[in-house]
């Protein structure tokens, strides 16, 4: 099992520039989830899905958007990135929200 | 909303010492959770308390649930470089999602 992959593993964008983060879980879990993290911030809820065709909003979500059309994926898109967004980006996957939750190895993403 | 905080931000130990980071909620939690995250790496889950007053012992760490279930402490004994790392708290009340204290990140000196 691959658990839980991200793609790409960096990106360089300019502002105003869009793009769409993929995660991708192999563990048939129901839960997604997008964190940002920054320095001293700490990991910050962007969106997330309780199950396929569902999304609800994080601590953070302004400037950003999710689909989760089938079960295994979960992908987060910048419509107009900003130089606020750069970060680095963890896409999780649990069974329920009071379980655990297995990370993805990261994207880090920055705008110039 | 909730608030998940954490002390200290940074910790400096040299190996062999032992190290203590304290997480303290806002709120009551239904249970709380410890990651570690290895520089460069991804938020690894360590363990889950849900019971007042619990204590979990995972070889030299120590995970303590406070009787109020309020707060939360992980303890690590006779610290070695292997343990160097960040380490989150993140709790939740009922069905919300996880929040996440903002880390202690521990340097040990060999």
């Amino acid at each position: 099992n691959a658990g839980v992959t991200q793609t790409p593993k960096f990106r360089v964008l300019k502002t105003g520039q869009s793009m769409t983060l993929l995660c991708a879980q192999d563990m048939n879990h129901e839960y997604m989830y997008w964190y940002r993290q920054d320095p001293g911030m700490g990991l910050r809820l962007i969106h997330y899905s309780v199950g396929e065709g569902t999304t609800a909003k994080g601590e953070v979500p302004d400037g950003y958007n999710v689909s989760r059309l089938k079960k295994q994926n979960f992908l987060l898109g910048l419509e107009s990135a900003a130089p606020s967004q750069t970060s680095v980006y963890f896409c999780a996957s649990g069974t329920r929200t009071f379980y655990e939750q297995y990370f993805g190895p990261g994207t880090r993403l920055t705008v110039t | 909303g909730q608030q998940v905080m954490q002390i200290p931000q940074y910790q400096h130990v040299q190996e062999g010492e032992d190290f203590t980071t304290y997480c303290n909620s806002s709120t009551t939690l239904s249970n709380i959770q410890w990651y570690k995250q290895r520089p460069g790496g991804h938020p690894v889950f360590l363990i889950q308390l849900v019971k007042s007053g619990e204590v979990k012992k995972q070889k030299r760490l120590t995970f303590q649930f406070g009787e109020a279930k309020k707060n939360s402490s992980l303890h690590i004994t006779a610290t070695q470089t292997t343990d160097v790392g960040t380490y989150f708290c993140a709790g939740n009340s009922g069905n919300t999602p996880l929040v996440f204290g903002k880390g202690t990140r521990l340097s040990v000196i060999a």
